[in-house]
């Protein structure tokens, strides 16, 4: 119930091509469904954010795709370059503000 | 510039002891969490505050402590106690009222 699935584990996407990371949850109570991008030796940061009332989110190549009927949400990265090379982490809103993760994607753009 | 600042960024313990991890804010955030990562997984919570003077565990809280007397900082102790504690930590914080989160950059933790 607490879970949030991410997939798949490890993506390699070649430069100018679209990357997708999908990921699923069972709780219907959460209610912030955010993106964090992390770099090598770094903390994530936030990338993009989406709520359960809203079916798409955009943010310059970034893009949430949500259903909320299905439980799923995905991220889009399209023209995707190799600086976009990180590990990337969904997550979901529980209650008092506490994040539930997915286990995250390694995304490697080759040139 | 306002941010988190963790330190050490690459820590070495001896098998049995107790080693703290610091963890400052100059943000102004109310709550401020700890986070564990392993190779492979996602982002375990350790302990959380919401303000200061109380905290509440996580869900792998067995063998860490922390305290909250300060509000920019929420160091970390990672005592003998921790059977496997070689993994990389984050701090992070988050201001009332807000859903997102501001990380440090991590400090590595290993044990030898």
């Amino acid at each position: 119930q607490q879970q949030v699935k991410q997939s798949p584990q490890s993506l390699i996407v070649q430069k100018g091509g679209i990357s997708i990371i999908n990921c699923a949850y069972e709780n219907t109570a959460f209610d912030y469904f955010p993106w964090y991008q992390q770099f090598p030796g770094k903390g994530p940061a936030l990338l993009i954010a989406i709520r359960p009332d809203v079916s798409e989110k955009k943010e310059g190549r970034f893009t949430i795709s949500f259903n909320k009927s299905a439980k799923q949400f995905s991220l889009h990265i399209m023209d995707s370059q190799p600086g976009d090379s990180a590990t990337y982490f969904c997550a979901a809103r529980w209650s008092n503000y506490q994040l539930i993760w997915g286990a995250g994607t390694k995304l490697i753009i080759k040139p | 510039d306002g941010g988190i600042t963790q330190s050490p960024k690459y820590l070495f313990r001896k098998e049995g002891q107790n080693v703290t991890l610091s963890c400052e804010q100059n943000l102004n955030h109310d709550a401020m969490y700890w986070y564990r990562q392993d190779p492979g997984q996602g982002l375990r919570l350790i302990y959380y505050s919401q303000i200061v003077n109380d905290f509440q565990k996580g869900d792998i809280a067995e063998g860490y402590s922390v305290s909250r007397e300060k509000k920019e900082s929420f160091p970390l102790t990672v005592t003998s106690a921790q059977k496997n504690p070689t993994a990389f930590y984050l701090c992070a914080s988050r201001s009332q009222g807000s859903y997102g989160y501001t990380f440090g950059s991590g400090t590595r933790l290993t044990v030898v």
